[in-house]
């Protein structure tokens, strides 16, 4: 069965602070692999994409993410975060063919000012 | 506005009394999907629908029925609710693009408390 890690459960940076949160899935097969983010009182909302191709990839906000497949990740980064980054955020994996979506288990996020 | 809405989004019951949460989007999916949300666990499949009057389990079905009769509509439905349901429910539809998972819109959560 599928499963996805998130390492980090409570992020903290300061403004400005480079970001690397991290995603590791269990499946040996193909994959498409996800990135949303939970705003404060907001809907869940999809941060970037991974199907096929250039294994970097770019989001929203600045946002980017890098599908390693021999180390089963796709860590989530930015290079100089905001405050309007805090937020909790979520990997997600489904199987190429499968009717799942597989999420882990999240990571908040807090910028201090 | 393209959305997903639910209703309610916040009801407090008490355990073994039916209750259904509605889902509705207004953007011509043929995917819909429900999650629950819990701390530690993140999202959990509970069902999902790929059309109309066609529905399968998720990862965590028990203790939970859904039902497909309209495209836009995706009601969850608990026959006999019991305290370990308490979580916070998530409907989600999507087009499929290059796949049924391929950009998920969300509907801003039910919290359900069962005493």
């Amino acid at each position: 069965a599928q499963s996805v890690s998130q390492h980090n459960h409570h992020v903290i940076l300061s403004e400005a602070a480079s970001l690397e949160l991290g995603c590791n899935y269990s499946y040996g097969g193909t994959v498409n692999l996800f990135w949303y983010v939970q705003y404060p009182g907001q809907h869940l909302q999809l941060l970037l994409k991974y199907f096929s191709g250039d294994p970097l990839v770019k989001g929203i906000k600045g946002f980017e993410a890098e599908f390693i497949k021999s180390k089963f990740s796709f860590n989530l980064r930015k290079p100089s975060v905001q405050w309007s980054d805090t937020a909790e955020y979520f990997c997600a994996v489904n199987a190429r063919g499968a009717q799942k979506l597989v999420f882990g288990q999240g990571t908040r996020l807090t910028i201090n000012p | 506005e393209a959305q997903v809405t639910q209703n309610p989004r916040y009801l407090i019951t008490v355990t073994g009394k039916k209750l259904t949460v509605t889902c509705s989007q207004n953007m011509n999916h043929e995917y819909m999907s429900w999650y629950r949300q819990d701390p530690g666990l993140g999202l959990r499949q509970i069902y999902y629908s790929m059309n109309v009057e066609v529905t399968d389990k998720g990862d965590v079905p028990e203790g939970y029925k859904v039902s497909r009769k309209e495209k836009r509509n995706f009601p969850l439905i608990l026959e006999s609710p019991s305290p370990n349901q308490t979580s916070l429910y998530f409907c989600a539809s999507s087009f499929g693009g290059q796949s049924w998972a391929d950009t998920q819109y969300f509907g801003p959560g039910t919290r359900l408390t069962v005493l």
